[in-house]
């Protein structure tokens, strides 16, 4: 069974940093793009960030670019995101996701993990 | 960035009822567009992909059409466990997603 599991999230100043994990299992990790998602308290969902299945492309949301990083450890089946400079409005839960093969390396998002919630207030 | 405007917002209908929600896209995607739904507290769940291809081992009351800038999503009969909020989403350039559409049951 394919699995996501998100973790890192909690309570971060706002200027401060944090970084988010997503540990896969049940699927050959390498081989998908991956991507983050948030939502915001009793908000729509925002598309934050993607990457290739080589870590070689990296994609961004406007909201985000400059300020958070996408990686991953293909030799430990794990997914980042690293997040400086946080803001109020990035309080969210954030959703690790897998993309299906075959077309753009963003989207559609086919397996999503439960979430972790960062929140930022100082 | 491409912006995705869903209708309506909210919509409440019966069991058995047919059920359509549109996006429109501010630019062309061809047919880069995709539906989810959420359920409360849950991750999203991929349901259309492409605008028509339905994933596997979602229901065949759930359908989708459309290419370039209008979209519909359709549950042909309403069944309490659609309750949920369910997005759009092109993927056309970086992706955004539609503002969504919660639906209840009358």
């Amino acid at each position: 069974e394919e699995q996501l599991l998100e973790s890192g999230g909690g309570l971060v100043q706002p200027g401060g940093s944090l970084r988010l994990s997503c540990a896969a299992s049940g699927f050959t990790f390498s081989s998908y793009a991956m991507s983050w998602v948030r939502q915001a308290p009793g908000r729509g969902l925002e598309w934050v960030s993607g990457i290739s299945g080589s870590g070689d492309n990296t994609y961004y949301a406007g909201s985000v670019k400059g300020r958070f990083t996408i990686s991953r450890d293909n030799s430990k089946n794990t997914l980042y995101l690293q997040m400086n400079s946080v803001r109020d409005e990035d309080t969210a839960i954030y959703y690790c996701g897998k993309v299906r093969p075959g077309g753009l390396e963003v989207a559609p998002t086919t397996t999503w993990g439960q979430g972790t919630l960062v929140s930022v207030s100082s | 960035d491409i912006q995705m405007t869903q209708s309506p917002s909210s919509l409440s209908a019966s069991v058995g009822d047919r059920v359509t929600i549109t996006c429109q896209a501010s630019h062309d995607i061809s047919n880069y567009l995709n539906w989810y739904q959420q359920k409360p507290g849950k991750a999203p769940n991929l349901l259309i992909y492409d605008a028509s291809n339905l994933e596997t081992g979602v229901p065949s009351r759930f359908s989708g059409s459309g290419s370039g800038t209008d979209f519909t999503f359709t549950i042909s009969s309403l069944q309490p466990e659609d309750v949920a909020t369910y997005y759009c989403q092109q993927y056309d350039t970086l992706p955004t997603f539609g503002g969504g559409t919660k639906v209840e049951i009358k």
